[in-house]
């Protein structure tokens, strides 16, 4: 069975501090995906990466794939109150399947 | 339509009972995706389709779980004799075709309670 682990679980911070969210996993993935969602929604998508060692920006979030296509980070700058929610990474397995990780739910307080 | 569309969007049932969960997805899209997410934590595939057939429903924890799309557009999901244990938000998700890499709009889900 393949499992994305994320970590952490839970964050709170204070507005205007940098965090970085993990995903892991031991199985090889095509692509990776990571989403945003707020309570009530479904997620959203936020980015996709294809190639190992891929870094993406997508204005205050980085987003990097692991050369093994393994594991993944979100690094958030100067963290703002409208970043809380749950962010999801999702990795393709094979053509179509997206497997999602256990989730970390951010608090950034103002 | 412009997005995605479940209902009902609650749905509380009594043990033992039979439920429908309707997806509607975004016209065109070839690829269907049901997925079950429990409180805080992340989707949990149940099952894929590729036009009207199941492709994958590997992802269905049992025989009570089971899912159509006969004209390859909306999708059912039925759940037979619910137990509490199925209570849950059940999402669906929809992409153009259902290769890697390839972008997947969600629903915003049918939460249900089962009492």
């Amino acid at each position: 069975t393949q499992l994305l682990e994320q970590s952490p679980q839970f964050l709170s911070i204070q507005e205007g501090e940098n965090l970085t969210v993990y995903c892991n996993s031991s199985s090889v993935f095509s692509s990776l995906q990571w989403y945003r969602q707020e309570p009530g929604e479904g997620p959203v998508l936020l980015v996709t990466v294809v190639t190992g060692g891929e870094v993406k920006k997508l204005k205050r979030l980085t987003f990097q794939f692991g050369d093994a296509r393994k594991d993944s980070s979100l690094h958030i700058t100067a963290a703002q109150p409208g970043d809380t929610g749950l962010y999801l990474c999702a990795g393709a397995s094979g053509t179509y399947k997206y497997i999602f990780g256990t989730g970390t739910r951010l608090k950034v307080l103002a | 339509g412009a997005g995605v569309s479940q209902t009902p969007s609650n749905k509380v049932t009594e043990k033992g009972k039979y439920v429908e969960l309707r997806c509607d997805p975004i016209s065109g899209h070839t690829a269907l995706y049901w997925y079950r997410q429990s409180l805080g934590q992340g989707p949990e595939f149940l099952i894929y389709f590729q036009g009207t057939g199941a492709a994958d429903d590997s992802g269905l924890p049992n025989d009570r779980f089971f899912a159509v799309r006969p004209e390859g557009s909306v999708s059912t999901l039925k759940i037979q004799r619910t137990e509490r244990g199925d209570s849950a938000v059940y999402l669906c998700a929809s992409s153009i075709r259902g290769a890697g890499a390839n972008v997947l709009t969600f629903g915003a889900g049918s939460r249900l309670t089962v009492l």
